[in-house]
């Protein structure tokens, strides 16, 4: 498999607290992208990092990549009940290839 | 912002019959693709295309798919003979050429009953 996990699977924090989600790969990559999918609904891009990129902001979103351990990690800072929602990391090889999606990080803010 | 539109939102099929789920990409993307979700499972590739061909499939992706791009708007993606396990939200997406990452549809809930 080119995917490996997230971690982890599920996070409930109190709304105000930072949420960090973690994925790994395991073969290298062009750029790795990060989702959001509310419940039964579709796939919102969030924020694509390319493999010469180190970290990446997006308002309040926080995004790094360390290809030396094929991982990366997505920070949500000063969470609200509204960012409830599942978050996928998705790795593409080829830029404009496939993506290959991870299982998903559960994230429940409690207001 | 530009939107990559599907229909039907919710398809109910009986097992055995054809269906074409469509999708309507963002008009100056060049790429489409088509993935799919099962239930609780993670999202998986199905097709791209580019240049009025399939440029790659998985392996889920068998004699029973086929995808077309009619009339230059839309993409269609059609399930020949459905089976219970095609049950899942099926997604559109579509990429620009300068690449900032895909634009996905908000999905067809399909059910094969």
């Amino acid at each position: 498999s080119q995917q490996g996990e997230e971690d982890p699977q599920a996070l409930s924090i109190q709304e105000g607290e930072n949420a960090t989600m973690n994925c790994s790969y395991k073969t290298s990559i062009n750029n790795l992208q990060w989702y959001r999918q509310n419940s039964g609904r579709g796939l919102v891009h969030l924020i694509l990092i390319r493999s010469n990129e180190r970290e990446k902001h997006s308002g309040r979103l926080r995004v790094t990549l360390d290809t030396s351990k094929k991982s990366s990690s997505l920070l949500i800072t000063a969470s609200r009940a509204a960012d409830t929602a599942s978050y996928f990391c998705a790795t593409d090889y080829n830029q404009g290839g496939k993506l290959i999606f991870g299982q998903g990080t559960e994230l429940s803010v409690k207001p | 912002e530009p939107e990559v539109t599907q229909t039907p939102s919710h398809q109910v099929t009986q097992m055995g019959q054809e269906v074409i789920l469509r999708c309507v990409p963002i008009s100056n993307h060049l790429y489409f693709y088509w993935y799919r979700q099962i239930l609780g499972q993670k999202v998986e590739f199905l097709v791209s295309f580019y240049n009025n061909e399939i440029s790659e499939k998985s392996e889920i992706f068998d004699d029973q798919f086929s995808v077309e791009r009619p009339d230059g708007s839309n993409f269609t993606l059609k399930i020949r003979s459905t089976k219970l396990e095609d049950s899942a939200m099926y997604f559109c997406a579509s990429i620009a050429t300068g690449f900032y990452g895909y634009t996905f549809g908000s999905g067809t809930r399909l059910t094969v009953v």
